[in-house]
Protein backbone atom coordinates (compact mmCIF):
# COMPACT_ATOMS: atom_id res chain seq x y z
CA UNK A 1 0.00 0.00 0.00
CA UNK A 2 1.12 3.51 -0.96
CA UNK A 3 1.43 5.67 2.57
CA UNK A 4 1.83 9.03 0.39
CA UNK A 5 0.71 9.09 -3.09
CA UNK A 6 0.78 11.90 -5.71
CA UNK A 7 -0.39 12.88 -9.06
CA UNK A 8 0.19 13.36 -11.93
CA UNK A 9 4.31 12.41 -11.75
CA UNK A 10 5.17 14.33 -14.47
CA UNK A 11 3.14 17.52 -15.81
CA UNK A 12 4.24 19.66 -18.87
CA UNK A 13 2.56 22.37 -19.47
CA UNK A 14 2.67 26.17 -21.05
CA UNK A 15 3.45 29.18 -19.44
CA UNK A 16 0.17 30.61 -18.21
CA UNK A 17 -1.60 28.33 -17.64
CA UNK A 18 -3.64 26.62 -14.20
CA UNK A 19 -2.82 23.64 -12.86
CA UNK A 20 -3.56 21.25 -9.72
CA UNK A 21 -1.21 18.59 -7.72
CA UNK A 22 -2.86 15.86 -5.50
CA UNK A 23 -1.65 14.26 -2.76
CA UNK A 24 -3.35 11.73 -0.55
CA UNK A 25 -1.92 10.01 2.31
CA UNK A 26 -3.15 6.73 3.89
CA UNK A 27 -1.42 7.17 7.02
CA UNK A 28 -3.79 8.58 9.15
CA UNK A 29 -1.01 11.71 10.00
CA UNK A 30 -2.37 15.09 10.86
CA UNK A 31 -0.13 17.65 8.91
CA UNK A 32 0.46 17.04 5.66
CA UNK A 33 3.29 19.58 3.69
CA UNK A 34 4.11 20.77 0.00
CA UNK A 35 7.87 21.24 -0.66
CA UNK A 36 9.65 22.49 -4.06
CA UNK A 37 12.76 21.12 -5.44
CA UNK A 38 14.45 23.31 -7.20
CA UNK A 39 17.38 22.36 -9.67
CA UNK A 40 19.90 22.71 -6.98
CA UNK A 41 18.51 19.88 -4.92
CA UNK A 42 17.56 22.21 -2.33
CA UNK A 43 14.13 21.58 -0.54
CA UNK A 44 12.18 24.50 0.27
CA UNK A 45 9.01 24.17 2.49
CA UNK A 46 5.80 26.00 0.81
CA UNK A 47 3.13 24.81 2.89
CA UNK A 48 1.82 22.56 5.73
CA UNK A 49 -1.63 21.55 6.99
CA UNK A 50 -2.49 20.45 10.52
CA UNK A 51 -5.63 19.52 10.91
CA UNK A 52 -7.32 21.16 7.88
CA UNK A 53 -5.71 24.64 9.27
CA UNK A 54 -2.62 26.47 7.32
CA UNK A 55 0.28 26.64 10.24
CA UNK A 56 2.95 27.20 8.00
CA UNK A 57 3.02 29.73 4.94
CA UNK A 58 6.33 30.28 3.49
CA UNK A 59 7.17 33.67 1.00
CA UNK A 60 5.69 31.81 -1.80
CA UNK A 61 3.85 33.80 -3.98
CA UNK A 62 -0.27 34.13 -3.92
CA UNK A 63 -0.50 32.21 -7.10
CA UNK A 64 -0.02 29.21 -5.28
CA UNK A 65 -2.78 27.79 -2.89
CA UNK A 66 -2.94 24.80 -0.94
CA UNK A 67 -6.20 23.03 -0.66
CA UNK A 68 -7.32 20.46 1.76
CA UNK A 69 -10.52 18.60 1.55
CA UNK A 70 -9.88 16.72 4.79
CA UNK A 71 -6.85 15.30 6.46
CA UNK A 72 -5.93 12.67 4.33
CA UNK A 73 -5.74 14.95 1.30
CA UNK A 74 -3.37 18.29 0.49
CA UNK A 75 -4.06 19.83 -3.10
CA UNK A 76 -2.08 22.19 -4.28
CA UNK A 77 -3.27 24.53 -7.37
CA UNK A 78 -1.10 26.70 -8.97
CA UNK A 79 -1.72 29.57 -11.53
CA UNK A 80 -0.32 31.59 -14.26
CA UNK A 81 2.34 29.28 -14.15
CA UNK A 82 5.95 30.72 -14.97
CA UNK A 83 9.27 29.42 -15.94
CA UNK A 84 10.71 29.60 -12.39
CA UNK A 85 8.04 27.15 -10.71
CA UNK A 86 9.79 24.23 -12.87
CA UNK A 87 10.81 22.31 -10.13
CA UNK A 88 10.02 18.85 -8.26
CA UNK A 89 7.46 19.36 -5.88
CA UNK A 90 7.17 16.64 -2.93
CA UNK A 91 4.07 16.38 -0.64
CA UNK A 92 4.84 14.77 2.72
CA UNK A 93 2.98 13.73 6.20
CA UNK A 94 3.74 13.34 9.28
CA UNK A 95 2.22 12.59 13.08
CA UNK A 96 1.88 16.04 14.59
CA UNK A 97 3.52 19.04 14.11
CA UNK A 98 8.00 18.40 12.80
CA UNK A 99 8.69 18.34 16.87
CA UNK A 100 9.92 15.22 18.90
CA UNK A 101 11.03 12.78 16.09
CA UNK A 102 7.99 13.50 14.02
CA UNK A 103 9.67 12.11 10.71
CA UNK A 104 8.31 13.16 7.48
CA UNK A 105 7.06 10.72 5.23
CA UNK A 106 7.58 11.97 1.35
CA UNK A 107 5.65 11.27 -1.68
CA UNK A 108 6.91 10.05 -4.90
CA UNK A 109 7.11 13.53 -6.56
CA UNK A 110 5.56 15.49 -9.24
CA UNK A 111 8.31 16.60 -11.63
CA UNK A 112 6.80 19.80 -12.94
CA UNK A 113 8.19 21.72 -16.29
CA UNK A 114 7.05 24.70 -17.67
CA UNK A 115 7.57 25.92 -21.33
CA UNK B 1 19.16 34.08 9.83
CA UNK B 2 19.13 30.21 9.61
CA UNK B 3 21.50 28.06 8.18
CA UNK B 4 22.68 24.54 7.55
CA UNK B 5 26.06 23.75 6.42
CA UNK B 6 27.00 20.40 4.43
CA UNK B 7 29.51 19.45 2.20
CA UNK B 8 28.20 19.33 -1.58
CA UNK B 9 29.73 16.20 -2.92
CA UNK B 10 31.86 13.39 -1.01
CA UNK B 11 33.61 10.54 -2.68
CA UNK B 12 34.25 6.87 -0.95
CA UNK B 13 35.24 3.78 -1.75
CA UNK B 14 32.74 0.66 -1.46
CA UNK B 15 33.71 -1.24 1.68
CA UNK B 16 35.28 2.29 3.13
CA UNK B 17 33.57 4.44 5.99
CA UNK B 18 32.45 7.61 5.33
CA UNK B 19 31.38 10.59 7.61
CA UNK B 20 29.08 13.25 6.32
CA UNK B 21 29.35 16.50 8.62
CA UNK B 22 26.09 19.52 9.03
CA UNK B 23 26.62 22.33 11.03
CA UNK B 24 23.81 24.45 12.01
CA UNK B 25 22.81 27.77 13.11
CA UNK B 26 19.30 28.13 13.70
CA UNK B 27 16.74 29.65 16.15
CA UNK B 28 16.31 27.19 18.96
CA UNK B 29 16.85 23.69 18.39
CA UNK B 30 14.29 21.08 18.57
CA UNK B 31 16.01 18.10 17.01
CA UNK B 32 17.91 17.18 14.17
CA UNK B 33 17.27 14.35 11.22
CA UNK B 34 19.30 12.55 8.70
CA UNK B 35 17.27 11.98 5.41
CA UNK B 36 19.03 9.68 2.37
CA UNK B 37 17.43 10.86 -1.23
CA UNK B 38 18.56 8.52 -4.29
CA UNK B 39 18.66 10.38 -7.48
CA UNK B 40 15.12 10.93 -9.05
CA UNK B 41 13.51 9.58 -5.68
CA UNK B 42 11.64 10.84 -2.46
CA UNK B 43 13.80 11.58 0.43
CA UNK B 44 13.41 8.60 3.10
CA UNK B 45 14.07 8.64 7.17
CA UNK B 46 17.70 7.54 8.76
CA UNK B 47 17.90 9.25 11.69
CA UNK B 48 16.88 11.91 14.57
CA UNK B 49 19.05 13.45 17.21
CA UNK B 50 17.95 15.26 19.46
CA UNK B 51 19.97 15.11 22.70
CA UNK B 52 23.85 14.48 22.88
CA UNK B 53 25.37 11.66 21.54
CA UNK B 54 25.71 8.69 19.20
CA UNK B 55 22.46 6.72 17.70
CA UNK B 56 23.58 3.29 15.98
CA UNK B 57 21.32 2.03 13.24
CA UNK B 58 23.04 -0.92 11.82
CA UNK B 59 25.43 0.58 9.35
CA UNK B 60 24.33 3.42 9.79
CA UNK B 61 25.12 6.12 12.85
CA UNK B 62 24.05 9.62 13.36
CA UNK B 63 26.29 12.19 16.05
CA UNK B 64 24.78 15.27 17.85
CA UNK B 65 26.70 18.07 19.39
CA UNK B 66 23.93 20.86 20.60
CA UNK B 67 26.75 23.08 22.18
CA UNK B 68 28.98 22.68 18.91
CA UNK B 69 25.91 23.58 16.13
CA UNK B 70 27.39 20.06 14.86
CA UNK B 71 26.32 16.58 13.67
CA UNK B 72 27.73 13.77 11.42
CA UNK B 73 25.85 10.94 9.50
CA UNK B 74 28.41 8.00 9.48
CA UNK B 75 27.98 5.14 7.12
CA UNK B 76 30.02 1.75 7.45
CA UNK B 77 30.67 -1.13 5.46
CA UNK B 78 29.88 1.30 2.36
CA UNK B 79 27.96 -0.11 -1.14
CA UNK B 80 26.84 0.99 -4.08
CA UNK B 81 23.37 0.97 -3.25
CA UNK B 82 24.77 3.84 -0.44
CA UNK B 83 25.28 6.32 -3.70
CA UNK B 84 22.28 9.28 -2.68
CA UNK B 85 22.17 12.54 -1.56
CA UNK B 86 22.13 12.94 2.18
CA UNK B 87 19.58 15.75 3.86
CA UNK B 88 20.35 17.23 7.55
CA UNK B 89 17.75 18.86 8.51
CA UNK B 90 17.12 20.97 11.70
CA UNK B 91 13.82 21.79 13.75
CA UNK B 92 14.16 25.34 15.10
CA UNK B 93 12.03 26.93 17.82
CA UNK B 94 8.82 27.33 16.45
CA UNK B 95 8.99 23.85 15.29
CA UNK B 96 9.41 24.50 11.35
CA UNK B 97 12.03 22.17 9.52
CA UNK B 98 14.87 23.61 8.27
CA UNK B 99 17.01 21.73 5.29
CA UNK B 100 20.69 21.41 4.41
CA UNK B 101 20.88 21.76 0.68
CA UNK B 102 22.32 17.89 1.11
CA UNK B 103 25.33 15.98 0.10
CA UNK B 104 25.79 13.98 -2.80
CA UNK B 105 27.77 10.88 -1.87
CA UNK B 106 29.20 8.67 -4.75
CA UNK B 107 30.25 5.11 -4.02
CA UNK B 108 32.76 4.01 -6.41
CA UNK B 109 33.78 0.19 -6.78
Amino acid sequence: DTAVSQTPKYLVTQMGNDKSIKCEQNLGHDTMYWYKQDSKKFLKIMFSYNNKELIINETVPNRFSPKSPDKAHLNLHINSLELGDSAVYFCASSQGVSGAYNEQFFGPGTRLTVL
Amino acid sequence: GQNIDQPTEMTATEGAIVQINCTYQTSGFNGLFWYQQHAGEAPTFLSYNVLDGLEEKGRFSSFLSRSKGYSYLLLKELQMKDSASYLCAVVDSNYQLIWGAGTKLIIKP
